[in-house]
Parts: C-alpha cells; structure tokens; sequence
C-alpha cells in the first residue's frame, strides 16, 4: 500500500519562509493534500494539488509537485509564529476508494 | 454551515470497559471517516462509512466497530478496552466518495484508557 513520509520537525524564524517535505510510494497517487493541526484540535485542510499540476499557490502558501521524484513539498512565506503547528501531508489514489494515507506530520516550531 | 462535530471531547476508560464515540458530519455529506492518532503511530484509518454502509475498513481488530445512521450521523465503538487504544480518534466527512472530495476533520475524542 501507499507509505508517505515526512521530517518529524522543522524550526524556522519568524519572517522566513518554510519548507516542508514528503514523499510518497504510489504512483498512481492523484490527490495530495497538506493537512495542519493546532494543539487540542483535528485536521484542517490546507490546500490540496491534482497530481497532473506542478504547482499550486495559494497566498503565502505554495505547493510543489515533483510527480517523477513523488515528491510534494509546502513552502509557507513570511512563517508567523501562529503557523506553528502540525503539518499532515496525504496522498490518495484513484481507482478506488480515495482514502488518504497520512504521513506522520512535521512539527513546525517558528521562534521570534 | 457548521463543521463536523464530535462528542464527547475526553474520555477515561479502565482496561475492558466499552466506549463510544460519536461524530456529526458536515451538513449534507453522507461520506463519515474514522482515524485514531497516536504519537507512536500517526493517523491510521479505521473505517468509512457511506450511506449507512462500511465501504472501506483498515487493519484493526474486530474490537473495533461503527455504523452510520440515516441522518449520515456515525458512531464508533471499542470493545474490550486495552491500553494501547489510548488515543484521540478524529472523525472526517465528506460530500462524496470519489475524487474531488476532500476530508473535514472534527476536533477529536480524547480516549484515556487506564
């Protein structure tokens, strides 16, 4: 079955930008999704890239799809402290029932 | 339009008691998912359920049911409590099934299981 993978942590400064990472195993993945999770609540949908696009962006978020690599990547500009949070990647393939598969999450910790 | 809707919000439980969850989705979606997250192993997913029926269930143990009601209302249910069920167990909805349709996660039950 599909195994995605993410770094467990990343700290960044306020005012840079973020980059966080993840790959996945099934190439027949369609739907990529970026998930975030703040302490005390559930999952809440970021943005989400069809896997016949290279690139999405919305606002300070930006998605980047290396189909060939099955490597997606969320690059968040001008990182606030109130990003800091959990951040989910999932991959869901086509042909079936469209389940996600979620990665373990990326811890971002952006300081002052 | 209010989102999906989970109670009770935390729970203790002893080893070998019984639980139940129960989840509202988003108005007008009948697709209703259940995830446990635990530190050790992330999101795994248990089930999903679709018009009062389970379309898709993951690897756990029988211990572990659900249904879903007409008003696409679900509730998840554990059995024989063990330790290791400790977890928050988030609940997500849908409008369909197929592509196109993305998850809504509710804010999850806390499952304490001493």
């Amino acid at each position: 079955g599909e195994d995605v993978e993410q770094s467990l942590f990343l700290s960044v400064r306020e005012g840079d930008s973020s980059v966080i990472n993840c790959t996945y195993t099934d190439s027949s993945s369609t739907y990529l999704y970026w998930y975030k999770q703040e302490p005390g609540a559930g999952l809440q949908l970021l943005t989400y890239i069809f896997s016949n696009m290279d690139m999405k962006q919305d606002q300070r978020l930006t998605v980047l799809l290396n189909k060939k690599d099955k490597h997606l990547s969320l690059r968040i500009a001008d990182t606030q402290t109130g990003d800091s949070a959990i951040y989910f990647c999932a991959a869901a393939a086509s042909g079936g029932s469209y389940i996600p598969t979620f990665g373990r999450g990326t811890s971002l910790i952006v300081h002052p | 339009k209010a989102g999906v809707t989970q109670t009770p919000r935390y729970l203790i439980k002893t080893r070998g008691q019984q639980v139940t969850l129960s989840c509202s989705p988003i108005s007008g979606h009948r697709s209703v998912s259940w995830y446990q997250q635990t530190p050790g192993q992330g999101l795994q997913f248990l089930f999903e359920y679709f018009s009062e029926t389970q379309r898709n269930k993951g690897n756990f143990p029988g211990r572990f049911s659900g249904r879903q009601f007409s008003n696409s209302r679900s509730e998840m249910n554990v059995s024989t409590l063990e330790l290791g069920d400790s977890a928050l167990y988030l609940c997500a909805s849908r409008s369909g099934q197929g592509q196109g349709s993305t998850l809504h996660f509710g804010n999850g039950t806390r499952l304490t299981v001493t």
